[in-house]
């Protein structure tokens, strides 16, 4: 069972901006900024999207941005296109030295 | 950039145990950790724990204290991951990944399945 939570799933039509929600405690996403995103396509390893829960790393398309308040960081997909749809994990550091995931939000593009 | 590629896929019955090894290449190894995070059939992503290439330290999810051991060579940049006393719910793939330290993931190995059968 997952410390964090996230929503099972977001649909949307190509053009259309979603966003993920994944909240956790002052423990973990309210106490750091050190909150990821991982986009994982059906049989393929997980690609980081999103770090430090705002940073983009290099190659990652600017359609994808970061934010968090409080116990909830959230990934925004703008302009949806249908290479867009896979399944999406945020991770957070934790006070106690660990990592831990939210249980994934399957995009589906309409 | 840098990359990591793991060992091949193992089948090992209930009670055995599985060593999975990561090498990294392309950047240095103790500049950063090694998280290691599995995938059960058709769920999610769980992380097991990480170690610290620059100095050994390791942490681990309370799940698997006390099952899972974490270590790494230096000298060839290699990364492993034993998890003891398998059980059929230990199917997955294992997926090793470098650690930035405070928690990010990037690159991931291609991915071990490790199946656990009678």
């Amino acid at each position: 069972q997952s410390a964090l939570t996230q929503p099972a799933s977001v649909s949307a039509s190509p053009g259309q901006s979603i966003t993920i929600s994944c909240t956790g405690t002052s423990s973990d996403v309210g106490g750091y900024n050190y909150v990821s995103w991982y986009q994982q396509h059906p049989g393929k390893a997980p690609k980081l999207m999103i770090y430090d829960v705002s940073d983009r790393p290099s190659g990652v398309s600017d359609r994808f941005s970061g934010s968090k308040s409080g116990n909830t960081a959230s990934l925004t997909i703008s302009g949806l296109q249908a290479e867009d749809e896979a399944d999406y994990y945020c991770s957070s550091y934790t006070s106690s030295s660990t990592r831990v995931f939210g249980p994934g939000t399957k995009v589906t593009v309409l | 950039q840098g990359q990591l590629v793991q060992s091949g896929a193992e089948v090992k019955k209930p009670g055995a145990s599985v060593t999975v090894s990561c090498k990294a290449s392309g950047y240095t190894f103790t500049t950063y950790g090694i998280s290691w995070v599995r995938q059960a059939p058709g769920q999610g992503l769980e992380w097991m724990g990480w170690i610290a290439a620059y100095n050994g330290h390791t942490d681990y999810a309370q799940k698997f204290q006390g099952r899972v051991t974490m270590s790494m060579d230096t000298s060839t940049s290699t990364a492993y991951m034993d998890l003891r006393s398998l059980r059929s719910d230990d199917t997955a793939v294992y997926y090793c990944a470098r650690d930035g330290v405070w928690g990010w993931f990037d690159p991931w190995g291609q991915g071990t399945l490790v199946t656990v059968s009678p």
